[in-house]
């Protein structure tokens, strides 16, 4: 299947800080990615949908402000997470979809799991 | 009430049982449907995908889906310890559009 690689895989920030995770797709094309967050135990959430040269889309709830999406290109997109704060503290997953299949199934980046301390 | 259900488990079988993992969904428009694992900190694997109702097999794995009970299944044969994992349902209604996940099911295959 394709690949999708997500970096850094854990971060440790200090409060007021921000910090930055990277999607990218390795061996495909990907004009659409995603951004979700999962708690322990917890399903995926859908954060935003980036899409390539354009603005993201944010889920109700989720502050565009705080969580910064950029896609600059068609194999990579980024999530910061500006002035982050304990409760920011979980698991960040891209995923990003191959268009040339044609499907919906979409291939996940590793998770990016960050604590805000 | 949860556009997706599924039963977070944990579920506990045998090496070598037949697992039966089940989602019941409320949106009739929902037309694509998919199975994810997820092992501990780590992105979710896709491991079948399925467009509207019907059966689809891979290997050890068949998925199952009933768009009149709004409900899908996936079954596992031959369960190997490997096996033990989160279970995600997902499904959509455009392809390509926003994925809904189920909760997951944590299965654990005891040697």
């Amino acid at each position: 299947g394709a690949v999708v690689s997500q970096h850094p895989s854990r971060v440790i920030c200090k409060s007021g800080t921000s910090v930055k995770i990277e999607c990218r797709s390795l061996d495909f094309q990907a004009t659409t990615m995603f951004w979700y967050r999962q708690f322990p135990k917890q399903s995926l959430m859908l954060m935003a949908t980036s899409n390539e040269g354009s603005k993201a889309t944010y889920e109700q709830g989720v502050e565009k402000d705080k969580f910064l999406i950029n896609h600059a290109s068609l194999t990579l997109s980024t999530l910061t997470v500006t002035s982050a704060h304990p409760e920011d503290s979980s698991f960040y997953i891209c995923s990003a979809r191959d268009h040339r299949v044609g499907g919906t199934e979409a291939f996940f980046g590793q998770g990016t799991r960050l604590t805000v301390v | 009430q949860k556009e997706v259900e599924q039963d977070p488990g944990p579920l506990s079988v045998p090496e070598g049982a037949i697992v039966s993992l089940n989602c019941t969904y409320s949106n009739s428009a929902f037309q694509y449907f998919m199975w994810y694992r997820q092992y501990s900190r780590k992105g979710p694997e896709l491991l079948m995908y399925t467009y509207s109702s019907g059966n689809k097999e891979d290997g050890r794995f068949t998925a199952q889906v009933d768009k009149s009970s709004k409900y899908i299944s996936l079954f596992i044969r031959d369960s190997q310890p490997s096996d033990s994992a989160t279970y995600l349902c997902a499904m959509s209604v455009n392809q390509g559009g926003k994925l809904i996940f189920g909760q997951g099911t944590e299965l654990s295959v005891k040697p």
